[in-house]
Order: C-alpha cells, then sequence, then structure tokens
C-alpha cells in the first residue's frame, strides 16, 4: 500500500482558494487517490476520487500529474464550514481485498 | 443516498464484558470496515469484509473479532473488553470503485 504524505495543518481565509498537496511517492499503477473530509464527532466523507490528471466535482478538484506521485487537493473559495480534517488516500480500489489506510490527514482551519 | 448506521451512538461498558457492535448499510455493497479512531492517532482499520463470511484483519485486530452473516450487516466484537479499548468506533462500506461511506460512530467508554 502506497504511503502518503500531508502537511499536519493549515490556515485559511474565508473565500480563499485552498490547495492541499498529498505525496505518494510509491504509487501503484493500479492505485486510485482518494480525498475525505471529517469533522468532529463525525465519520469522513467522501470528497473527490481520482486517478490521473484532473477531476472536479460540485465541491472540490483534485489536480493529479503525470507522474501521480502527489496530488493536490483544491477547495476554491472556503467557508468557516470548511474547517475539517482532509485525508489523502492511495490504494487498488479494484482489489476485492482492498482496504484504506488512513494517515494523519492535514487540519484545515478557516478564519473569518 | 447511502445510509450506514450503527446501533449506539453512546455505550459504556465494564471491564471484561463481552460488547456488540452493530452496523447495517443499506446499498448492498460487498465491502465493510471497522476502524477506530483515537485522538492523535488518526482512523486505524480492524478488520474488513469484503463478502458475506469473509474477512480480513486489518492494523490493529488484537483483542476484536468481527462477523459477517449478512451482506448488509457487519459486526463488531469485543470479547473482553478492556479500558484500552475506550475509543470512537467507525463502520463503512464501499462501493466497487472504493467510496467508503461512514456510519455516525460509536463512542465506546469501558470503566
Amino acid at each position: 500500500l502506497a504511503k502518503t504524505t500531508q502537511p499536519i495543518s493549515m490556515d485559511s481565509y474565508e473565500g480563499q482558494e485552498v490547495n492541499i498537496t498529498c505525496s505518494h511517492n510509491n504509487i501503484a499503477t493500479n492505485d486510485y487517490i482518494t480525498w475525505y473530509q471529517q469533522f468532529p464527532s463525525q465519520g469522513p466523507r467522501f470528497i473527490i476520487q481520482g486517478y490521473k490528471t484532473k477531476v472536479t466535482n460540485e465541491v472540490a478538484s483534485l489536480f493529479i500529474p503525470a507522474d501521480r506521485k502527489s496530488s493536490t487537493l483544491s477547495l476554491p473559495r472556503v467557508s468557516l464550514s470548511d474547517t475539517a480534517v482532509y485525508y489523502c488516500l492511495v490504494g487498488d480500489v479494484m482489489d476485492s481485498s482492498y482496504k484504506l489506510i488512513f494517515g494523519s490527514g492535514t487540519r484545515l482551519l478557516v478564519r473569518p | 443516498d447511502v445510509k450506514v448506521t450503527q446501533s449506539s451512538r453512546y455505550l459504556v461498558k465494564r471491564t471484561g464484558e463481552k460488547v456488540f457492535l452493530e452496523c447495517v448499510q443499506d446499498m448492498d455493497h460487498e465491502n465493510m470496515f471497522w476502524y477506530r479512531q483515537d485522538p492523535g492517532l488518526g482512523l486505524r482499520l480492524i478488520y474488513f469484509s469484503y463478502d458475506v463470511k469473509m474477512k480480513e484483519k486489518g492494523d490493529i485486530p488484537e483483542g476484536y473479532s468481527v462477523s459477517r452473516e449478512k451482506k448488509e450487516r457487519f459486526s463488531l466484537i469485543l470479547e473482553s473488553a478492556s479500558t484500552n479499548q475506550t475509543s470512537m468506533y467507525l463502520c463503512a462500506s464501499a462501493t466497487y470503485t472504493g467510496e467508503q461511506y461512514f456510519g455516525p460512530g460509536t463512542r465506546l467508554t469501558v470503566t
């Protein structure tokens, strides 16, 4: 399983764009990159998933360079309610014994 | 919407008791997971199951067992609860593309 490295914490202000980068140097050919968001006392919530290039949904964008050794979660115009822990995970989602390994995540604090 | 439910939000048990944590999902997912989450340690995988009656150990299976008799239900069992098993327990089920949906969690206190 590919190990991921993310910043422990980040600060931002309301209305700014936030980019959280995750390193996964040992990513395997079949691995996908998935991001989750977690608020206190709740389970993580799926945000976005990608394999290569760029993926966008109504919540975020995910940028993956050609070598796939890193990925960047982009949150446009954050609000106070985006304060949460964000986890980057890498794994072969098509493997029947697939399991996710959550790292420590990035604690994002959005200030007024 | 996918719904994952857990039998209790809060639970208090005594040391040595047998504890059952139930998880039910309504989306016909084959993969289900049990995690525990502790301050400063993030989420740690206890067990997961990719089919009925199939189970695989995660990173911290010691002191736990699981049961998956039906596709929609995945149970976590603490055979003899200990104080170091006081934690938040999270259940999840996953789509075939690996999107995990989590339940609300059970905060277990063992005294």
